[in-house]
């Protein structure tokens, strides 16, 4: 099993610019997340989805947007890229509502310039 | 909301030694879970270990155990033998035991992390 599969590993924007991380997962979890790892930080939750056609904000859902059309996919769009949001970016999946915790994806390292 | 804080920011340890990796939590709640997960240099989280409070056991995953005192709200990761391969970021991480699914609240909610670095 691939488990979850984000692409790019690596970005760099200019700012201003759009772009879509794409996340895909192929255990048939409902529950798909994003978060976010600033240098020498913990993870931040940007935007879950409990299932297909529901989404909602986490804690830092400001410059992104997200959709759920499949239980496989789960992208996440930035829409006028900032310095701000220069971080590491995680895709995470889970069995039921995470209680036996998250498979992650590798993650995206973007850089806005 | 709950918040997860890992004191330690960078420790290090001599191979075969052994090590413990604090975390302290604030919740209202008692009954939820905690994890601890392992970062290392390829930036794949892997989960290390998973204790649920309503269970007085420690949970124990070959080399690595916790110690978890529900009333001190502690839930320290001792790794036993370090090895090399230990080498990387390790996170705390709590859940709500709670099923509501429309609460951001109720995801995992991670500390800031300790770089933990294994000397030969």
């Amino acid at each position: 099993n691939a488990g979850v599969t984000q692409t790019p590993k690596f970005r760099i924007l200019k700012i201003g610019q759009s772009m879509t991380l794409q996340c895909t997962q192929d255990m048939n979890h409902n529950y798909m997340y994003w978060y976010r790892q600033d240098p020498g930080m913990g993870l931040k939750l940007i935007y879950y989805s409990v299932g297909a056609g529901i989404t909602d904000k986490g804690e830092v859902p400001n410059g992104y947007n997200v959709s759920r059309s499949t239980t496989e996919d789960f992208p996440l769009r930035l829409e006028l890229a900032a310095p701000s949001q220069t971080s590491v970016y995680f895709c995470a999946s889970s069995y039921s509502s995470g209680v036996y915790g998250y498979t992650f994806g590798s993650g995206t390292r973007l850089t806005v310039v | 909301a709950q918040t997860v804080t890992q004191s330690q920011p960078e420790m290090s340890v001599q191979e075969a030694e052994t090590v413990t990796l604090s975390c302290t939590y604030d919740t209202s709640e008692s009954n939820y879970y905690l994890f601890w997960y392992k970062q290392p240099p390829s930036r794949q989280m892997i989960l290390v270990i998973r204790q649920e409070a309503y269970k007085q056991q420690n949970a124990t995953e070959n080399r690595f155990s916790v110690n978890f005192q529900k009333a001190a709200k502690s839930f320290s990761l001792k790794i036993s033998d370090s090895q090399l391969g230990d080498t990387a970021m390790y996170f705390c991480a709590f859940r709500s035991f709670s099923y509501s699914i429309n609460n951001a609240g109720n995801m995992l909610t991670f500390g800031g992390g300790t770089r933990l670095m294994v000397k030969p």
